[in-house]
């Protein structure tokens, strides 16, 4: 168990429809990472927080957005889903969030959009 | 841009060695990492190497690194049922913040 935990485990939802999806950090972790993970694409790092402010912008849609807060948990909005949205969607966390810290990452939620 | 290569599948028999190989790109990155991920769970940090390392040895693990040719490698000895799971190689990325890059994973099937 890696401390980090991601609900819900799955999600099946229809195209045109927005979901969220919800991440808690390890305890101690100040820094929250959103990875997507798909056949085709493999693991695609999508944004970073640290704190709650942004820190990085990876291959994040503009349909998709995420926050984190105060008491450190994120969430990840995704809005106008597409088939190809389905994937395996990771959160991760580390204690700081700078560069060559270990992450940890929690077990993930499958979206399947129909 | 950045790329992580690996190759995709490996298939090897109880007991005997798994190398698996990864190429890498940014000659910056600091640390490079392999994870594992097993059905059906997220991903599980296996070992790491610091750039000024040629070598880890962790158990049964052994991780190389070549930076002249930005190449790593992870050796499994005795290789075991249970190892089987898809392995992915990662490197920190100056672009992405402090996130990780990782490759899309080998699939190592290990058969009794």
């Amino acid at each position: 168990d890696s401390g980090v935990t991601q609900t819900p485990k799955h999600l099946i939802t229809a195209t045109g429809q927005r979901v969220t999806l919800r991440c808690s950090p390890r305890s101690g972790d100040l820094s929250v990472y959103w990875y997507q993970q798909s056949l085709d694409q493999g693991l695609q790092f999508l944004i970073q927080y640290y704190n709650g402010e942004e820190r990085a912008k990876g291959n994040i849609l503009e349909r998709f957005s995420a926050q984190q807060f105060p008491d450190l948990h994120s969430e990840l909005n995704l809005s106008s889903l597409e088939l190809g949205d389905s994937a395996l969607y990771f959160c991760a966390s580390s204690v700081t969030g700078r560069a060559n810290e270990k992450l940890f990452f929690g077990s993930g939620t499958q979206l399947s959009v129909l | 841009g950045e790329d992580v290569e690996q190759s995709l599948f490996l298939s090897v028999r109880e007991g005997d060695s798994s190398v698996i190989n990864c190429t890498y790109t940014d000659s910056s990155s600091t640390y490079l990492y392999w994870y594992k991920q097993e059905p059906g769970a997220g991903l599980q940090l296996l070992t790491y190497i610091f750039s000024n390392m040629d070598m880890k040895q962790d158990q049964r693990l052994t991780v190389l690194l070549n930076k002249k040719d930005k190449h790593l490698s992870l050796r499994i000895a005795d290789t075991q049922t249970g190892d089987s799971a898809i392995y992915f190689c990662a490197e920190s990325s100056n672009q992405a913040g402090t996130a990780l890059i990782f490759g899309k994973g080998t699939t190592l099937s290990v058969s009794s």
